[in-house]
């Protein structure tokens, strides 16, 4: 089985700031790889299919970089809407999900 | 717009059953390969199930082999998960969500949009 380990599993940052969060694969994935957004008492919501597509909709503050086995999510200027947990999805196993990032208000 | 819209969850006592429901409505079901992916309370998510959009193909994850089941009726534009044998640890929200593929496969460019607002499972004495 593929472990995907997100780091950090939770951050502290306040509005206006660049935010990076890293998902890595225990064995190379190519570009297999998703971004999720989850709101507390929602469902998660697709922002970042293979690796580096911007999904439509999504604001072009998210951006997904990666290939192999390291993958990172990166929102360039946190917005007070951003506050909350993202997921990396892996679709080569055929389906994995990494444990979450929750990002929190500082 | 696509929408997905799941029922059938509630309170069951362990070694009990459930069927959950997804309708789905906006897309050309059969199109699409459909998944459950589960939510234990303050966890993770965690893939439960896939089916292709012919019905034909079905994957489970390991916690799940023997016990559920995965299906759908083109007809009613509907997807099913039959789980039987519960256990405390399949207490979760459970999310149906529409697949990019319409077969779902390892090793291909596959994702899940949207989700449905999910159902709530407790298994419980």
């Amino acid at each position: 089985d593929i472990q995907m380990t997100q780091s950090p599993s939770s951050l502290s940052a306040s509005v206006g700031d660049r935010v990076t969060i890293t998902c890595r694969a225990s064995q190379g994935i190519s570009s297999y790889l998703n971004w999720y957004q989850q709101k507390p008492g929602k469902a998660p919501k697709l922002l970042i299919y293979g690796a580096s597509s911007l999904q439509s909709g999504v604001p072009s503050r998210f951006s997904g970089s990666g290939s192999g086995t390291d993958f990172t999510l990166t929102i360039s200027s946190l917005q007070p809407e951003d506050f909350a947990t993202y997921y990396c999805q892996e679709s080569y196993s055929p389906v994995g999900f990494g444990g979450g990032t929750k990002v929190e208000i500082k | 717009e696509v929408q997905l819209l799941e029922s059938g969850g509630g309170l069951v006592q362990p070694g009990g059953s459930l069927r959950l429901s997804c309708a789905a409505s906006g897309f050309t079901f059969s199109s699409h390969a459909m998944t459950w992916v589960r939510q234990a309370p303050g966890k993770g998510l965690e893939w439960v199930s896939s089916i292709g959009g012919s019905g034909d193909s079905t994957y489970y994850a390991d916690s799940v082999k023997g016990r559920f089941t995965i299906s759908r009726d083109s007809s009613k534009n509907t997807l099913y998960m039959q789980m039987n044998s519960l256990r405390a640890e399949d207490t979760a929200v459970y999310y149906c969500a529409k697949d990019f593929r319409r077969e779902p496969a390892a090793h291909q460019f596959n994702w899940f949009d949207p989700w449905g607002q999910g159902t709530l499972v407790t298994v419980s004495s």
